[in-house]
């Protein structure tokens, strides 16, 4: 049983575009998040939420919008595609306001923008 | 603001040799201190955390690390290395919003 689960898992797409990422945990955590991982490895937090209220909000363009309908569900919809935002990104789960706390991962989705 | 520093983006050792990969961090108060790993095409994977107590703590698969407060480093060793250690290492600090280092790739030689 997968604790934290994206999907999909490859997206490719014209500039432009508008695409969604979905992300269901089934831990129970309150806490869930999205980084983007570069080509380059790096990794940045994008947006938390814990229990389906915003508490961070990275400096990402207003083109991204999270939407987390329960505390198990968190999705990114992404406007206007740029070839920048070709990336992986992350779903995460934490416990709590993840004070302190272990981060776990979905397997990554990764976006191409042609 | 909070940081963190891997100075060694790519690393190669052989199988059954000792690693030590660094991580130097930035944080005001003490920090919550973490390694994880990730595999090819795979999400990130926790080896260990460091929050307060004994500094030299251990994690899954045979990795240690050792919190050094005067040196602001979080070190990550393992004492012989596995073939399937080959992947992405990155440490990371935080409380809420977790930051994470540029990541450490290992490459693992036969």
């Amino acid at each position: 049983d997968t604790a934290v689960s994206q999907t999909p898992k490859y997206l490719v797409t014209q500039m432009g575009n508008d695409k969604s990422i979905k992300c269901e945990q089934n831990l129970g955590h309150d806490t869930m998040y999205w980084y983007k991982q570069d080509s380059k490895k790096f990794l940045k937090i994008m947006f938390s939420y814990n229990n389906k209220e915003l508490i961070i909000n990275e400096t990402v363009p207003n083109r991204f919008s999270p939407k987390s309908p329960d505390k198990a569900h968190l999705n990114l919809h992404i406007n206007s595609l740029e070839l920048g935002d070709s990336a992986v990104y992350f779903c995460a789960s934490s416990r709590g306001q993840g004070i302190g706390g272990e981060l776990f991962f979905g397997e990554g989705s990764r976006l191409t923008v042609l | 603001a909070q940081s963190v520093t891997q100075p060694d983006i790519h690393i190669t050792v052989s199988e059954g040799a000792s690693l030590e990969l660094r991580c130097n961090y930035s944080y005001g108060a003490t920090p919550y201190l973490f390694w994880y790993v990730q595999s090819p095409g795979q999400g990130l994977q926790l080896l260990l955390k460091y929050f307060s107590g004994d500094t030299l703590v251990q994690g899954i698969k045979g990795f240690e690390a050792e919190f050094k407060r005067s040196q602001s480093s979080f070190n990550l060793r393992k004492p012989s290395v596995h073939w399937s250690d080959a992947a992405e290492y990155f440490c990371a600090v935080g409380a809420r919003d977790m930051r994470f280092g540029a990541g450490t790739r290992l490459t693992v030689k036969p």
